[in-house]
């Protein structure tokens, strides 16, 4: 299985930019690139996929390198109960193919 | 909408009990999950189903652990018997199908003690 590779931990401030970054040089041509994040005491909460081309949505952006060998989870402006633990996933395009999750990059947001 | 519904929340138990962790997914998801979350070994997979029927067990630890599907609302897994290494929070995760990238959404786990 291809993987991610990901800081363990990051700060940010409040009402900031962040960037939570991913490498994974290792991935294949039909990996999918899925961000989860877990909130304290909750389970895993989707956030964004994207396969090629950079995607937005109401939660956060995905920036995509143009070899697809790292991303970047963009959060416009942090807010505390963006504190969570945020994990980049490759997923592949088969049927039966799962998510695999990593450690993740634990995100602290200071007021 | 109701998410996936997970019950107990909260379980204490005794070694050697059997143990009986209920989930209930999204109406009209196909695809089930149940994952088992430590401090040392994070979040892993334990089964995954897709139309009730078990698809790859290969992340169940033992055989003292098994899961059932006896139909599209409703799963169990039961650990039987319970050891204390078996304390963790465990997650049941559903999804629309198993072909699509729609995403997995969790319920809020059950966090189980083994005394």
């Amino acid at each position: 299985d291809a993987k991610t590779t990901q800081p363990n931990s990051m700060e940010s401030n409040e009402e900031e930019p962040v960037h939570l970054p991913c490498n994974h040089s290792t991935i294949s041509g039909t990996d999918y690139i899925h961000w989860y994040r877990q909130l304290p005491s909750q389970g895993p909460e989707y956030v964004i996929h994207g396969l090629t081309s950079n995607v937005n949505n109401r939660m956060a952006s995905l920036a995509i390198a143009e070899d697809r060998k790292s991303s970047t989870l963009i959060l416009h402006r942090a807010t505390l109960r963006d504190a969570a633990v945020y994990y980049c996933i490759l997923r592949g395009n088969n049927a039966g193919n799962m998510l695999t999750f990593g450690g993740g990059t634990r995100l602290m947001v200071k007021p | 909408d109701a998410g996936v519904i997970q019950s107990p929340r909260h379980e204490v138990t005794e070694m050697g009990q059997e143990v009986t962790l209920r989930c209930k997914p999204i109406s009209g998801h196909n695809s089930l999950f149940w994952y088992r979350q430590t401090m040392m070994r994070g979040l892993e997979l334990l089964i995954y189903f897709n139309n009730n029927v078990p698809i790859d067990d290969s992340g169940m630890p033992e055989d003292r652990f098994s899961a059932k599907m006896p139909n599209a609302s409703f799963s169990t897994l039961k650990i039987q018997p319970s050891e204390p290494r078996d304390s963790a929070v465990y997650f049941c995760a559903s999804r629309p199908d198993s072909l699509s990238n729609q995403p997995q959404h969790f319920g809020d786990g059950t966090r189980l003690s083994i005394l």
